[in-house]
């Protein structure tokens, strides 16, 4: 079965700040990848998904972009974080269109 | 993007009792997951259909894909405090796919 990995699990960054959270997919090959954010108040928001190598589409415009360098490997990352971006920020992926499973998750704090 | 309806938002209800929340669309989904996620984690998937009409259990808990493919539901018997949590309803379409709101459980012993 597969497992998604992602770190780090805690992070604070000051306002401005770049940054990058790396996903990992064990388990599996050319799985989907997703990262979402979770606001307090439980929704989630698709922010990216990706269906392989270099392939991403983004959901929503914002501060942040995503990256596919490799076939089991997501990164989340923005050049200068917004106090906005603060989060629970979730990788998911599945091999196909039928299953999603997530990962533990990274709380962001920008201060 | 699309946001399901998902009720009730919250429950509290006394350790022993059956527990039941439901999903609803404007849209046809193929498949409809159901997950629970503890606080400071990521949902983890309890149970996944992929049929209208598929009733599927695992353990106490029991979902079924409605017959319209626009709704499903999950029920939980003889809840116990580990159940405590927010439960998601997820449906697919294409490659995309989309939450309900939650909803809260509170199980009190």
């Amino acid at each position: 079965s597969q497992t998604i990995h992602q770190w780090p699990a805690t992070l604070v960054q000051p306002v401005g700040s770049p940054l990058s959270l790396e996903c990992t997919v064990e388990g599996t090959s050319n799985p989907n990848l997703y990262w979402y954010r979770q606001a307090a108040g439980r929704g989630l928001q698709l922010l990216f998904y990706s269906v392989g190598i270099g392939q991403i589409s983004s959901e929503v415009p914002q501060n942040l972009s995503a990256s596919r360098p490799q076939d089991r490997q997501f990164i989340l990352s923005s050049k200068k974080l917004l106090l906005s971006d603060s989060g629970f920020y979730l990788c998911a992926g599945g091999v196909s269109y039928n299953e999603q499973f997530f990962g533990p998750g990274t709380r962001l704090t920008v201060l | 993007g699309q946001q399901l309806n998902q009720s009730p938002q919250s429950m509290f209800i006394q350790e022993g009792e059956d527990v039941s929340m439901n999903c609803t669309s404007s849209s046809i989904f193929n498949t409809w997951l159901w997950y629970k996620q503890d606080p400071g984690e990521g949902p983890v998937l309890l149970i996944a259909l992929y049929k209208a009409g598929e009733l599927t259990s695992n353990g106490r808990l029991t979902a079924q894909f409605g017959i319209t493919r626009k709704d499903s539901f999950l029920n939980i018997s003889a809840s116990i405090p580990s159940d405590v949590g927010i439960y998601f309803c997820a449906g697919n379409t294409g490659n995309q796919f989309y939450f309900g709101t939650g909803t809260s459980l509170t199980v009190i012993p």
